[in-house]
């Protein structure tokens, strides 16, 4: 199985920061990779795919980048609503496995 | 509406079984792949299983942890799809996600997440 991991675990930031998460896969997984998040007590939300694509409806200032093993999610000027947990994906094989999250705090 | 709605979570004993049911609206069902995603308490995600759609013959796949137990189907003139979970362990306990996945340029990504359903294994 491929694995997927994510630094930081957690991190603090403030109104208007340039974020950035990394993920790592075990193997190379071209750009078979998906960025969601998730805020508390409510379902994940699709945010990119194919590593830089961004879903339709989500602001453009998400962006993602990377291929391989080594990708970021970068958030260019965090907001209030922007708190919450993000997850990468891989969807290059069969099991299709998450990273542990990255919990971004104020 | 473009919706997703679980339902069929509850309480059940280990050992048991429960079948839970997605209902899709505002989109063609059969043109997509359809996953079930779960979240344990307090924990990341975990990729359950997939049912892929008609042009590819409904074929399935499941995660190793769930696989000779769980069984995802559909049911095209419902709209609906199904996860029939036997042999329940405490370990199941989890919000369960259903997941519609779209193709975009040979990528089948995750696209459309309904609210989640809570299953909890106990006695």
């Amino acid at each position: 199985d491929i694995q997927m991991t994510q630094s930081p675990s957690s991190l603090s930031a403030s109104v208007g920061d340039r974020v950035t998460i990394t993920c790592r896969a075990s193997q190379g997984i071209s750009n078979y990779l998906a960025w969601f998040q998730q805020k508390p007590g409510k379902a994940p939300k699709s945010l990119i795919y194919a590593a830089s694509s961004l879903q339709s409806g989500v602001p453009s200032k998400f962006s993602g980048s990377g291929s391989g093993t080594d990708f970021t999610l970068t958030i260019s000027s965090l907001q209030p609503e922007d708190f919450a947990t993000y997850y990468c994906q891989h969807y290059h094989s069969y099991p299709l496995t998450f990273g542990g999250g990255t919990k971004v705090e104020i | 509406e473009v919706q997703l709605v679980e339902s069929g979570g509850g309480l059940v004993q280990p050992g048991g079984s429960l079948r839970l049911s997605c209902a899709a609206s505002g989109f063609t069902f059969s043109d997509h792949y359809m996953d079930w995603v779960r979240q344990a308490p307090g924990k990341g995600l975990e990729w359950v299983g997939r049912t892929r759609n008609k042009a590819n013959s409904y074929t399935t796949e499941y995660a190793a942890s769930v696989k000779g137990r769980f069984i995802i189907s559909r049911d095209e003139s419902k709209n609906s799809l199904y996860l029939q979970m036997n042999s329940l362990k405490t370990e199941d306990t989890a919000v369960y996600y259903c997941v519609r996945t779209s193709s975009s340029s040979g990528h089948w990504h995750f696209d459309l997440w309904g609210r989640g359903t809570l299953v909890t294994v106990s006695s």
